[in-house]
């Protein structure tokens, strides 16, 4: 089946205890996404890769890290996560351009105390 | 910059009517994806519109390039239907990126 993959589902962590969010797809995309969503601001972009190796800040990437070391997966890095940073995180993935179908993974509810 | 603008932000309606929601986008954006999320949060790609008109079931989306405007209209709605409804430009000056609408909260009383 094809799908994107997250993990953990939920987190609740403290301030500036490192973590990662994983983000994996088995569909051979090329290009993968993590987003946040909050309330009354919508989705936001906070960085994006076109490929192994290559990635670039979306809208939002202060505070956060990615890497793209092989095609399947994406993490995301919160080296040293702050209440700000609470919200719910989504992971996405295409065969290319902002032009091509959407996957997204089920969504990881993160929560800084 | 690239922008999305949907309306209306909530919409209540009974079951068995006809929706429309709608969404306004910026020059540059190329394709416009309809999204639904359900409470819970899962969110699910709909549609990816260049052009036209695609249909699904009891859902259709229809894009208009010249006036950069696209409609998710659902007939005969049901209560499952309630979810909150997301449109989203791609192909834009950033091509890799997606910009999203605020969403419309939708829901179907029976």
């Amino acid at each position: 089946e094809a799908q994107v993959t997250q993990n953990p589902r939920y987190l609740i962590t403290v301030t500036g205890k490192k973590l990662t969010v994983t983000c994996s797809q088995n569909m051979n995309h090329e290009y993968m996404s993590w987003y946040r969503q909050d309330p009354g601001l919508g989705l936001r972009q906070i960085y994006y890769s076109m490929n192994v190796e290559v990635t670039d800040k979306g809208d939002v990437p202060e505070g956060y890290k990615v890497s793209r070391k092989e095609k399947r997966n994406f993490p995301l890095i919160l080296e040293s996560p702050s209440p700000n940073q609470t919200s719910l995180y989504f992971c996405a993935s295409s065969r290319g351009k902002g032009t091509d179908t959407q996957y997204f993974g089920p969504g990881t509810r993160l929560t800084v105390l | 910059k690239n922008e999305v603008e949907q309306s209306p932000q909530n919409l209540t309606a009974q079951e068995g009517e006809f929706i429309t929601i709608n969404c306004s986008y910026s020059v540059g954006i190329s394709a416009l994806h309809w999204l639904q999320q359900h409470p819970g949060g899962g969110i699910v790609s709909l549609f990816m519109l260049s052009s036209g008109k695609k249909k699904h079931g009891r859902l259709i989306a229809t894009i208009n390039i010249q006036e950069k405007h696209s409609s998710l209209h659902i007939t005969a709605s049901h209560p499952r239907d309630s979810a909150v409804y997301i449109c989203a430009g791609g192909g834009g000056s950033g091509a890799q990126k997606l910009v999203f609408g605020q969403g419309t909260r939708l829901t179907i009383n029976p």
